[in-house]
């Protein structure tokens, strides 16, 4: 079975460019989570998706970030401008079904690093 | 106060050592807990699921005190590829299956 996919792996931007993330999540799967983690910390969570609908996006910075999943599968990160502290590893997630409690499978992540 | 807090780490135990993390969580609604590893510049995997009853998986042991809102997971002889982070997650099933992560705690294990 394949994984959650993410690309690219690396980005290194300068700040106020922009920048965006893919992910395609493990097929099937109606949940879709993007995390942030900054080195030496615990995984943010910046936004849920249940198909192509929001579940959660209260962490997410949206004055400069925003993500979409239009067609329920497939889902972008961007952020617009970017910023010093944007610096970490975005995450990309999926689940089979919340209401059941299964297992959450992550994707390699995107590194970013914002000069 | 964060919603997922954790011993601060590094924890540095030789071989063979049993080693115990805590983790309290803040909202009595919580419903459903994990354990979560993740290896150096590699992405979180699941351990293990934490039930209320306790729950056992080869040198792994999981425990959850609702009353407390404390989980703890017990790793015995411990191994040299025991070493990772271990992160405690809360899944928060009246927010649509909201998944929070503690900080981690580092694990490293000597020979």
């Amino acid at each position: 079975e394949a994984g959650v996919a993410q690309s690219p792996r690396y980005k290194i931007i300068e700040k106020r460019q922009s920048v965006a993330f893919w992910c395609n999540p493990i097929s099937g799967h109606a949940t879709l989570y993007w995390y942030q983690q900054i080195l030496g910390q615990g995984p943010k969570l910046l936004i849920q998706f249940q198909n192509n609908g929001v579940v959660d996006d209260s962490q997410l910075p949206k004055d400069r970030f925003s993500a979409e999943r239009l067609k329920g599968v497939d889902s972008t990160l961007k952020i617009q401008p970017a910023k010093l502290e944007d610096s970490a590893v975005y995450l990309c997630a999926s689940s089979l079904d919340t209401v059941q409690t299964t297992e959450a499978f992550f994707g390699q992540g995107t590194r970013l690093t914002v000069v | 106060r964060k919603e997922v807090e954790q011993d601060p780490g590094p924890f540095n135990v030789p071989e063979g050592a049993t080693v115990a993390f805590n983790c309290t969580y803040s909202n009595s609604a919580s419903q459903s807990f994990f354990w979560y590893r993740q290896d150096c510049r590699k992405e979180p995997k699941l351990l293990m699921s934490v039930y209320s009853s306790g729950n056992e998986d080869g040198r792994f042991t999981a425990q959850l005190n609702r009353a407390s809102q404390y989980i703890s997971l017990l790793i015995r002889d411990s191994k040299l590829s025991d070493s990772a982070t271990y992160l405690c997650v809360v899944n928060k099933l009246n927010q649509g299956g909201k998944l929070i992560f503690g900080q981690g705690t580092e694990l490293s294990v000597k020979p």
